[in-house]
């Protein structure tokens, strides 16, 4: 059983450039959440999508978007890249858009902003 | 806003001792808490889920409480070992059970 797998694992772009992130939940999920975590910090959630929709979001500019595919996997998508940017995106899975179950991260984006 | 700190932000200890990881939150309206493993450079691993009704969670030798009216947990972890030295995160749910907010975390180093 595959868990929740990102692409790509790496990525460098430059000040003004957009990427996209992708990721594909654990078998059996719906739910995709995604989290930016900037070193030596805690994961700050960004969104959730539910269902094709974005649930809920967290304190992050339009800059940040993202999309849900019919088989559950999802983009992050972020325009206008940042020095602050950089971070490592991580994917998080689940049952239900509110789930007593765990959230199951994938192992992370390590996107560089130069 | 709900803010959580974890206490202390590194910890360092001989293999074999037991040790307390200490995780607040200010506002005890939450769905669950979990605490999570990373280590170095990777994604994050669940080690334990408290629902808001629990009190306790145990795991080998893990084991995490829960006190939501005075806002803090702990993760107990005992005979430490080198392979256990990693970044430790507590998270709690909000209650819409959909967002995490974590703290920034415990780096535990065991030497052997």
């Amino acid at each position: 059983d595959a868990g929740v797998t990102q692409s790509p694992t790496h990525l460098i772009k430059t000040r003004g450039q957009q990427v996209t992130l992708r990721c594909s939940p654990k078998s059996g999920h719906d739910t995709v959440s995604w989290y930016q975590q900037a070193l030596g910090q805690g994961p700050q959630f960004i969104f959730q999508y539910y269902e094709e929709e974005e649930r809920q979001r967290g304190n992050f500019p339009d800059r940040f978007s993202g999309h849900q595919f019919p088989n559950y996997s999802s983009e992050l998508n972020v325009n206008a890249l940042l020095l602050g940017d950089s971070a490592l995106y991580l994917c998080a899975s689940s049952r239900g858009s509110r789930s007593t179950d765990t959230q199951y991260f994938g192992p992370g984006t390590r996107l560089t902003v130069l | 806003k709900q803010e959580v700190t974890q206490i202390p932000a590194a910890l360092s200890v001989p293999e074999g001792e037991n040790l307390v990881l200490n995780c607040s939150f200010t506002d005890s309206a939450i769905y669950n808490l979990q605490w999570f493993r990373q280590d170095p450079g990777k994604g994050l691993t669940s080690l334990l889920l408290i629902q808001s009704s629990q009190r306790e969670q145990t795991s080998g030798r893990l084991n995490a409480s829960l006190d939501k009216s005075s806002g803090r947990s702990t993760l107990y972890i005992a005979a430490s070992q080198p392979g256990d030295s990693a970044t430790y995160l507590c998270a709690v749910s909000n209650q819409a059970g959909t967002a995490l907010i974590f703290g920034k975390g415990t780096t535990l180093s065991v030497s052997s």
